[in-house]
């Protein structure tokens, strides 16, 4: 079955300890992008990926990391996480960076 | 990023109502879509406009790319309870080699009553 998965699907942390969200996709997709999603606010990219090794920032990058060093797998690191962090995750990936999203079940994140 | 404008934010229908959705913004898209997100899931496309002025449907759904590139709408004919949800538009834009290039409204969440 094609599929994004995330895990966790919830955490609860608190203030500088690092996460990391994982993110694989089984579906040969070119394309990954990690979003949060906040009340009143809808999904904001985070971090896009068009291939392995290729990286860039989205609209809201500031205090995340990410790494693409196989195709399936783009992981979300939070390396000092903070409280207006907490938030829901989603992963998803496309054939290229043009096509259409599939979207993981995402990851609600809490930091206290 | 760019700026979205979905409207409403929510809505609530009886059960067997026409609902209808929109989308604007002040940028032109190359491609509309349309997603739904179910409670605790993520979003879903529904619908995908590739052309100013098209009309696609998709069951009790239809959507419409704006002639003028910048709106597109999404209707729901006979609203039923597993409508329920968080509906988001998305548009495409052309840009630079490595720039990002899709950009989702806030969303609205639409509530049928049975």
């Amino acid at each position: 079955e094609a599929q994004v998965t995330q895990n966790p699907r919830y955490l609860i942390t608190v203030t500088g300890k690092k996460l990391t969200v994982t993110c694989s996709q089984n579906m040969n997709h070119e394309y990954m992008s990690w979003y949060r999603q906040d009340p009143g606010l809808g999904l904001r990219q985070i971090y896009y990926s068009m291939n392995v090794e290729v990286t860039d920032k989205g609209d809201v990058p500031e205090g995340y990391k990410v790494s693409r060093k196989e195709k399936r797998n783009f992981p979300l690191i939070l390396e000092s996480p903070s409280p207006n962090q907490t938030s829901l995750y989603f992963c998803a990936s496309s054939l290229y960076r043009a096509g259409e999203l599939f979207f993981g079940e995402g990851s609600r994140l809490t930091v206290l | 990023g760019q700026q979205l404008n979905q409207s409403p934010q929510s809505m609530f229908i009886q059960e067997g109502e026409d609902v209808s959705m929109n989308c604007t913004s002040s940028s032109i898209f190359n491609t509309w879509l349309w997603y739904k997100q179910d409670p605790g899931e993520g979003p879903v496309l529904l619908i995908a406009l590739y052309k100013a002025g098209e009309l696609t449907s998709n069951g009790r759904l239809t959507a419409q790319f704006g002639i003028t590139r910048k709106d597109s709408f999404l209707n729901i004919s006979a609203s039923i309870p597993s409508d329920v949800g968080i509906y988001f538009c998305a548009g495409r834009i052309t840009v630079r080699t490595g720039a990002n290039n899709l950009f989702f409204g806030t969303g609205t969440r639409l509530t049928v009553i049975p």
